[in-house]
């Protein structure tokens, strides 16, 4: 199976600061890495598809890139609402796997 | 507007088979390129995709529990059903239901999740 690791597993930032969270598959996957949001007690909600496709409604303070094995997620100005935490998932092999996570604390 | 909700017992037993059941509405399964996935979350751990059941009955199944896992699909009932066989407390999770659409790979709605509790 393909491996997706996230850093860092945890980040403690203000509001108004830009946070940038990697996550590194085990091989290539193309373009086929998928963000999501997830708050305490709710489900995960989608954010951004195919490595840089800002899904709808979402806003554009959160950006994607990369590809290949190396991608990010970067929220400029953090807002209090983006204190959650957040999974890369893979779709490039018919077996889907998820990140470990990274939780963004406020400072 | 789709819907997707899952439905199944709150506690099992070690050794008893689990079966959760997710019904949506809004999309069919019969539409090509439809997917529904089962995903899990220990408590405070991270998100682990189970399962997946596609519009043309293909099935695929995380490798670490592809012996204990079985997904189907009654498209008349717009159901998909996960049983999950020799059930043991590492496997208290919330189970959480996801739609793929149009031969993606990405998850765009999510059930709310139903807590299952394993006891020994």
């Amino acid at each position: 199976d393909i491996q997706m690791t996230q850093s860092p597993s945890s980040l403690s930032a203000s509001v108004g600061d830009r946070v940038t969270i990697t996550c590194r598959a085990s091989q290539s996957i193309n373009r086929y890495l998928n963000w999501y949001q997830q708050k305490p007690g709710k489900a995960p909600e989608l954010l951004i598809y195919a490595a840089s496709s800002l899904h709808s409604g979402v806003p554009s303070r959160f950006s994607g890139s990369g590809s290949g094995t190396d991608f990010s997620l970067t929220i400029s100005g953090l807002q209090p609402e983006d204190f959650a935490t957040y999974y890369c998932q893979q779709g490039d092999s018919p077996l889907w796997t998820f990140g470990q996570g990274t939780k963004v604390e406020i400072k | 507007q789709v819907t997707v909700k899952e439905s199944g017992p709150a506690l099992v037993k070690s050794t008893e088979t689990l079966t959760l059941t997710c019904t949506f509405s809004g999309f069919s399964l019969t539409t090509t390129g439809m997917r529904v996935s089962w995903i899990r979350q220990p408590p405070g751990k991270a998100l682990e995709w189970l399962a997946r059941i596609d519009w043309d009955d293909d099935k695929f199944y995380s490798t670490s529990l592809q012996t204990r896992l079985t997904i189907s699909k009654d498209t008349s009932k717009n159901q998909v059903v996960l049983t999950m066989t020799n059930m043991d407390p590492v496997d208290t999770a919330t189970y959480y239901c996801a739609r793929t659409p149009g031969v993606k790979t990405y998850f765009d709605f999510w059930g709310q999740g139903t807590l299952v509790t394993v006891s020994s």
